[in-house]
């Protein structure tokens, strides 16, 4: 079965400094991973993803993410915060062919000023 | 180009009462889905539906029907609510063409069952 563990619950930051948001996955096969965002009141939006080659994508709003397959790893990061960065983090998984996108719990993140 | 859209956006129940939740695509995508979010829980599968004419269980499927309308609408009914259905309800579509096995989201519902 497939899984998706984001181990930090809430996460706070003070503005301008670095993020990195922990994602770690259980997946039988290749595995394609995705980032998406939520904002207060808001659906879900796609901030990168991976399905195969270079283990380093960027994604919009200046974030990107590494996959390591030998850690089980998609980690999200951000050189500098901005204060509208303030949000939810969700990490997901699945793979070709397959229907099931399966998410982790979600970390949220607050911004300091 | 409206992407996917929720009807609803809020409603509130009385226990046993009925609802149809309805979600419409106009990204011309084969498959969709409905998931339920609860704090804490992240997001879970309810039912899905790979292509028009055809539904399939999710993660959490008990008390909630599904019906493919057709390519473009893909509607959750809950026949007799209960207060644990009170979450956010998000519908999502999927190209499966090639390799675009990205979802994407609408607005959600916020459901309310009292």
């Amino acid at each position: 079965a497939q899984s998706v563990t984001q181990p930090d619950i809430h996460i706070t930051v003070s503005e301008g400094a670095s993020l990195e948001l922990r994602c770690n996955y259980s997946y039988g096969a290749t595995p394609y991973l995705f980032w998406y965002v939520q904002s207060p009141g808001q659906g879900l939006q796609l901030l990168l993803k991976y399905f195969s080659g270079d283990t380093l994508v960027q994604g919009i709003k200046g974030f990107e993410a590494e996959f390591k397959r030998s850690q089980s790893s998609f980690n999200l990061r951000k050189p500098s915060v901005h204060w509208s960065d303030a949000a939810e983090y969700f990490c997901a998984v699945n793979g070709a062919g397959s229907y099931q996108l399966t998410f982790g719990k979600g970390t949220k993140l607050s911004v300091i000023p | 180009n409206a992407g996917v859209t929720q009807t609803p956006k809020f409603q509130v129940l009385k226990t046993g009462q009925s609802m149809t939740l309805q979600c419409a695509q106009d990204m011309n995508h084969n498959s969709m889905y409905w998931y339920r979010q609860d704090p804490g829980m992240g997001l879970r599968l309810i039912y899905y539906s790979a292509s028009e004419g055809t539904t399939d269980k999710g993660e959490v499927p008990n008390g909630y029907n599904v019906s493919r309308l057709n390519k473009r609408e893909f509607s959750l009914r809950l026949e007799s609510a209960a207060p644990s259905q009170t979450s956010v309800y998000f519908c999502a579509t999927r190209n499966d063409r090639g390799r675009q096995e990205t979802q994407y989201f609408g607005p959600g519902t916020r459901l309310l069952v009292l």
